[in-house]
Formats: C-alpha cells, sequence, structure tokens
C-alpha cells in the first residue's frame, strides 16, 4: 500500500475561518511534507517533518501551523487566510530523510483543493 | 540544488516511444537525478531516478550523458494515461540541510495523441 489520504477534498473557507487539512499514510514512513501548487504551476515545499519533529520551515506564514500528532498523521491548521492562498495543498510523505537514497522518494496524496472566500 | 532546464511541452503519438529531455549542466557529483510526474487532478507521482548509470524500471528508463549534464526520460510505449506534466529534479542522495526538499520546475507538458 503506497497510499497518501488527504482530507478532505475540496474546502471552502472564508478569511476568518480556522480549518485544518488532514493528512494520514500507514506505510511506516518517518518524513512527512506539505507542498503548496497555485494554479498551472509546480508545487512549492512549505514543510518537512522528521521522526514528528520539524525539519524544514520554508518562511511559511503564521497563518499556516502544521502539526504532526503520530508517525502516520500530518495536519495543517489554517487560520486567517487570504484569497491568495487559495490553492492545492499535497501531502507527501517518505521513509525517512537520512540513510540512502530510495529512503527520500516521495509519495504524494491528491491534495485539498483550498478556496478562500 | 542544481537547476534544470526541460521544454515547455511535447507530443507523442500512442503506443510510440516518449522521450523527455532535461538539461542540468550544474549538477554535482553527488547530487542524482529524480523523475516525477503529475497527471490533471493527482498529487505527483514518483517514475524513477538515477545517479551516473542508466536505470530501467516497470514505467520507463533513465538515460544519463558520461558527463551527468543532462538526461533522458524514456516512455517505451506511451499511452493516453501517460498525458502529465514530467518533472525532472536534481538534488543531493543524503544530508546536507537542504536533504528532504523537492525543488520542482516549469516541468515538460507531455500529450500523448491517439
Amino acid at each position: 500500500d503506497t497510499e497518501v489520504t488527504q482530507t478532505p477534498k475540496h474546502l471552502v473557507m472564508g478569511m476568518t475561518n480556522k480549518k485544518s487539512l488532514k493528512c494520514e499514510q500507514h506505510m511506516g514512513h518517518r518524513a512527512m511534507y506539505w507542498y503548496k501548487q497555485k494554479a498551472k504551476k509546480p508545487p512549492e515545499l512549505m514543510f518537512v517533518y522528521s521522526y514528528e519533529k520539524l525539519s524544514i520551515n520554508e518562511s511559511v506564514p503564521s497563518r499556516f501551523s502544521p502539526e504532526c500528532p503520530n508517525s502516520s498523521l500530518l495536519n495543517l491548521h489554517l487560520h486567517a487566510l487570504q484569497p491568495e492562498d487559495s490553492a492545492l495543498y499535497l501531502c507527501a510523505s517518505s521513509p525517512g530523510l537520512a540513510g540512502g537514497v530510495a529512503k527520500n522518494i516521495q509519495y504524494f496524496g491528491a491534495g485539498t483543493r483550498l478556496s478562500v472566500l | 540544488d542544481a537547476k534544470t532546464t526541460q521544454p515547455t511541452s511535447m507530443d507523442c503519438a500512442e503506443g510510440r516511444a516518449a522521450n523527455l529531455p532535461c538539461n542540468h549542466s550544474t549538477i554535482s557529483g553527488n547530487e542524482y537525478v529524480y523523475w516525477y510526474r503529475q497527471i490533471h487532478s493527482q498529487g505527483p507521482q514518483y517514475i524513477i531516478h538515477g545517479l551516473k548509470n542508466n536505470e530501467t524500471n516497470e514505467m520507463a528508463s533513465l538515460i544519463i550523458t558520461e558527463d551527468r549534464k543532462s538526461s533522458t526520460l524514456i516512455l517505451p510505449h506511451a499511452t493516453l494515461r501517460d498525458t502529465a506534466v514530467y518533472y525532472c529534479i536534481v538534488r543531493v542522495g543524503a544530508g546536507g540541510t537542504s536533504y528532504g526538499k523537492l525543488t520542482f520546475g516549469q516541468g515538460t507538458i507531455l500529450t500523448v495523441h491517439p
């Protein structure tokens, strides 16, 4: 099973709302990632978690708050977003960050399409 | 990570081989070439990776030039389902502060025609 599951598939929220995106994998992977993808653009890395600890934050605004409660789950908490934050949010996982090239092959979910009104 | 250059778009007839080029002239000795693709409305999908030897798996073949400054992804018998954006990414295999990052370029839009 190489599946990364993201919920919800679609989300519409107002600028004053608080919402969360959820990502789950059961492959035993110890690294998890959040990417943001605007229309007709490539994905851009936001956060990397390794062994449930934040490893990389690509200078993402604080209105995006990641959380990794355990090795299978990754959340992205959203608060006071702007319309320009509307995008496809992708989650990915990999076996790890160290120990060989193959361990960093990333498996992506289908994404959550977010619209901020 | 080294920068890559790919053609913006390519066409291929169904059943024919699709050859997607990638230039990475500033690649370092410890950097690997990875290929991912993204079919419309889906997340990116890993295809293949290599360091300096040619590689083949059930999805594709990867040919890396001897000087490692360019590579070609080959889909031997393209189908309509291979229509996607193909990303060539060069990155270190392990270690370093940027380890874990995948930096996607603009990619090549491959359209497979009936």
